[in-house]
């Protein structure tokens, strides 16, 4: 099956600091990722659409110049949280699509958690 | 507007008893998916099933269920004798089913909380 992954699986950061995360497809290409955000104890709030090639969309309400996505290649997205903050510690997790025969399946990473203190 | 409304915040049995996780969708597309979701403490989702807004028929799998009603916008998850093991949130969710320029975004409700004991 595709497999998605994510490096670092966790990662603890000082307030003020920048810390990337990389989301990688393994055995297939990936032309569109997705980063999702999940507090503790709630949902998983999509952050933002990658594409390979092109900026990514942002949802509403989140800080494109914060949250910088770079989708290089068609396996591999990063997501770098810039001045990292306390309030931005969270869960992240990548998911990329995979396009077969005009359907699609998307395949989960499983997820950074990062801790700003 | 995509919307997933799981009501159920948490829920607790005791094991080897039933249990149904309940999901009401709400979608202005004709066709779409629904999914649903294990995430264990550890964090990783795991998929479960995903269906497609032409194919109503239940689905079993081993001690797993899905009850899918277009009618009632609902496609509810069924665990029969639950165990321990079975502990995690589980997550309903929802995207369209062709391929859009919008990327396919996937739509989560709040999540149900199982807490399977002894």
């Amino acid at each position: 099956g595709a497999v998605v992954s994510q490096h670092p699986s966790w990662v603890i950061c000082k307030s003020g600091t920048s810390v990337k995360i990389e989301c990688r497809s393994l055995d297939f290409q990936a032309t569109t990722m997705f980063w999702y955000r999940q507090f503790p104890k709630q949902s998983l709030m999509l952050m933002a659409t990658s594409n390979e090639g092109s900026k990514a969309t942002y949802e509403q309400g989140v800080e494109k110049d914060k949250f910088l996505i770079n989708h290089a290649s068609l396996t591999l997205s990063t997501l770098t949280v810039t001045s990292a903050h306390p309030e931005d510690s969270s869960f992240y997790i990548c998911s990329a699509r995979l396009v077969s025969g005009g359907s699609y399946e998307q395949y989960f990473g499983p997820g950074t958690r990062l801790t700003v203190t | 507007a995509q919307k997933v409304t799981q009501a159920q915040t948490e829920i607790s049995v005791v094991e080897k008893e039933d249990v149904t996780l309940d999901c009401v969708y709400e979608t202005r597309d004709t066709t779409y998916y629904l999914f649903w979701y294990k995430q264990p403490p550890s964090g990783e989702l795991v998929f479960l099933i995903r269906r497609n807004s032409f194919d109503e028929q239940n689905e079993i799998s081993g001690r797993y269920s899905w009850n899918f009603q277009k009618s009632t916008s609902s496609f509810n998850f069924t665990i029969t004798a639950s165990q321990v093991v079975d502990s995690a949130v589980y997550f309903c969710a929802l995207s369209p089913l062709f391929l859009t320029g919008g990327g396919n975004k996937l739509t989560f409700g709040t999540g149900t909380q199982l807490k399977v004991e002894l």
